[in-house]
C-alpha cells in the first residue's frame, strides 16, 4: 500500500486480556517506531526498530509490553495482562533509515499510520 | 522537566489573524526540529522542518533560537482549515528518537 497501515483500527478488550496490534510500514522503510497517545497529550515514544532488531525499547512502560518485527517489515506490538491505564491510541510510524547525521539525503520525516484505538474495560 | 514543552492552548483566533506558537526544549544537544500537524482523531503529519536560518512555506514561518532553546511557528492570514493541533518535535543528536511535545490547539473561527 501507499501508506502505513495499522490494524485493527479499534480494539476493545477486558482488563487482564492479551492484545496484539499490527503495523505494516511503507515498503522500503527500514526504520519503524511505535508511539502511544493519550487524550490531550502528544505521542509518547515506546520502541524503535532498525530492520529486524529493536534498536531502542527504552519507552516501553513495563514488561507487559513487547514488540517484534521478525522479517524487518510488519511489526506487532503485544500487550499482556492489559490494564485500564493502557487505553490510548497506539501509533506506528515508519521512515527512511538515518545514516550518520543525514536521513540518506531525504527529508527527515515520520510517516504515521492512522493508529489503533485501544480501550481496556 | 519535560524535554519538549508547549502551551496546550487552545488559541482561538478569527480568520485572517496572525498567530504564533512557541516550543521550548531542554537538551542543548538537540539536532533536528519539526512542526507536525494533527487533525482531530487523525495521525500527525509533518508540516515543516525547522532550520537554523529559519524557513518559510507560504503562510507558515518557522524559526529556531538555539541560544534560548526554543522554536516557533508563525501562521499568517489564518484559515478555518488551519484549525488543528500543532506538535513540536525535537530529535537529539546521536538519537534516532523524535520526541513530541503535547501539542498546541488552534481554533480559527469565522
Amino acid at each position: 500500500g501507499a501508506g502505513v497501515s495499522q490494524t485493527p483500527s479499534n480494539k476493545v478488550t477486558e482488563k487482564g486480556k492479551y492484545v496484539e496490534l499490527r503495523c505494516d510500514p511503507i515498503s522500503g522503510h527500514t526504520a519503524l517506531y511505535w508511539y502511544r497517545q493519550s487524550l490531550g497529550q502528544g505521542p509518547e515514544f515506546l520502541i524503535y526498530f532498525q530492520g529486524t532488531g529493536a534498536a531502542d525499547d527504552s519507552g516501553l512502560p513495563n514488561d507487559r509490553f513487547f514488540a517484534v518485527r521478525p522479517e524487518g517489515s510488519v511489526s506487532t506490538l503485544k500487550i499482556q495482562r492489559t490494564e485500564r491505564g493502557d487505553s490510548a491510541v497506539y501509533l506506528c510510524a515508519s521512515s527512511h533509515p538515518l545514516r550518520g547525521s543525514t536521513w540518506e539525503g531525504r527529508v527527515e520525516k515520520l510517516f504515521f499510520g492512522s493508529g489503533t484505538q485501544l480501550s481496556v474495560l | 522537566r519535560k524535554e519538549v514543552e508547549q502551551d496546550p492552548g487552545p488559541f482561538n483566533v478569527p480568520e485572517g489573524a496572525t498567530v504564533a506558537f512557541n516550543c521550548t526544549y531542554s537538551n542543548s544537544a538537540s539536532q533536528s526540529f519539526f512542526w507536525y500537524r494533527q487533525d482531530c482523531r487523525k495521525e500527525p503529519k509533518l508540516l515543516m522542518s525547522v532550520y537554523s536560518s529559519g524557513n518559510e512555506d507560504g503562510r507558515f514561518t518557522a524559526q529556531l533560537n538555539r541560544a534560548s532553546q526554543y522554536i516557533s511557528l508563525l501562521i499568517r492570514d489564518s484559515k478555518l482549515s488551519d484549525s488543528a493541533t500543532y506538535l513540536c518535535v525535537v530529535r537529539d543528536g546521536g538519537s534516532y528518537i523524535p520526541t513530541f511535545g503535547r501539542g498546541t490547539s488552534l481554533i480559527v473561527h469565522p
